[in-house]
């Protein structure tokens, strides 16, 4: 049972211009969710979270979007650079130190 | 860096082995988490440990144990391996216990275990 679903398998975007990077969750106890990068050989990087009683949370040229009506979750990325390439987990958690994460999503940034 | 370290890096063993993963979370943290990433699979959330007692468990093989000691390192014991354990094992850590809306973990650059 997929509780986390990134249904992206992968995404090309132009250098400059905005990656948008989704998942989907079925958990409707999910308080928390987070999102993470991975580059080859190396352990996943918090990127930024956001609690579920925000609908919006911005780091930099990242943020985060929650639909909890849609059991939806975005990434941000604006403007791409050719540094984001890796693979993007998203994870939620229910009010415990268990993460659930999503299979991944691998960004390719083309100069 | 994240703060967190784990050895081995790499690890090659056979069929039917035991094998002890090591882990030293970030300083200040008290939460050990334990994550296995299959070829096929993502990662998956093996076990918690929070000031040195269990406090979350997943899909984790009865052949595999851990626990956290009072320095707060953390060690994965993996017995009778086989073929399908052949994995990337990460550990993790986070200041809280987990939960409350709040949860950021930090993974360190995990052990890669194959079984022949």
């Amino acid at each position: 049972d997929q509780q986390v679903k990134q249904n992206s398998p992968s995404l090309s975007v132009q250098e400059g211009r905005i990656s948008i990077l989704n998942c989907d969750y079925t958990n409707s106890m999910f308080d928390y969710f987070l999102w993470y990068k991975k580059y080859p050989a190396e352990g996943p990087t918090f990127l930024i979270s956001i609690s579920s009683i925000k609908d919006k949370n911005e780091d930099g040229r990242f943020t985060v979007f929650l639909n909890k009506s849609a059991k939806h979750l975005s990434l941000h990325i604006v403007p791409s650079q050719p540094g984001d390439s890796a693979v993007y987990f998203c994870a939620a958690s229910a009010n415990t130190g268990k993460l659930i994460f999503g299979q991944g999503t691998t960004l390719q940034v083309k100069p | 860096d994240s703060g967190v370290t784990q050895t081995p890096k790499h690890l090659i063993t056979a069929t039917g082995q035991r094998v002890t993963l090591r882990c030293s979370p970030r300083s200040g943290d008290l939460s050990v988490y334990w994550y296995q990433q299959s070829l096929d699979q993502g990662l998956q959330f093996l076990i918690q440990y929070y000031n040195g007692e269990e406090r979350a468990k997943g899909n984790i093989l009865e052949r595999f144990s851990a626990q956290q000691f009072p320095d707060l390192h953390s060690e994965l014991n993996l017995s009778s391996l086989e073929l399908g354990d052949s994995a990337l094992y990460f550990c993790a850590s986070s200041v809280s216990e987990g939960g409350r809306g709040y949860n950021e973990q930090f993974f360190g650059p995990g052990t890669r275990l194959t079984v022949l």
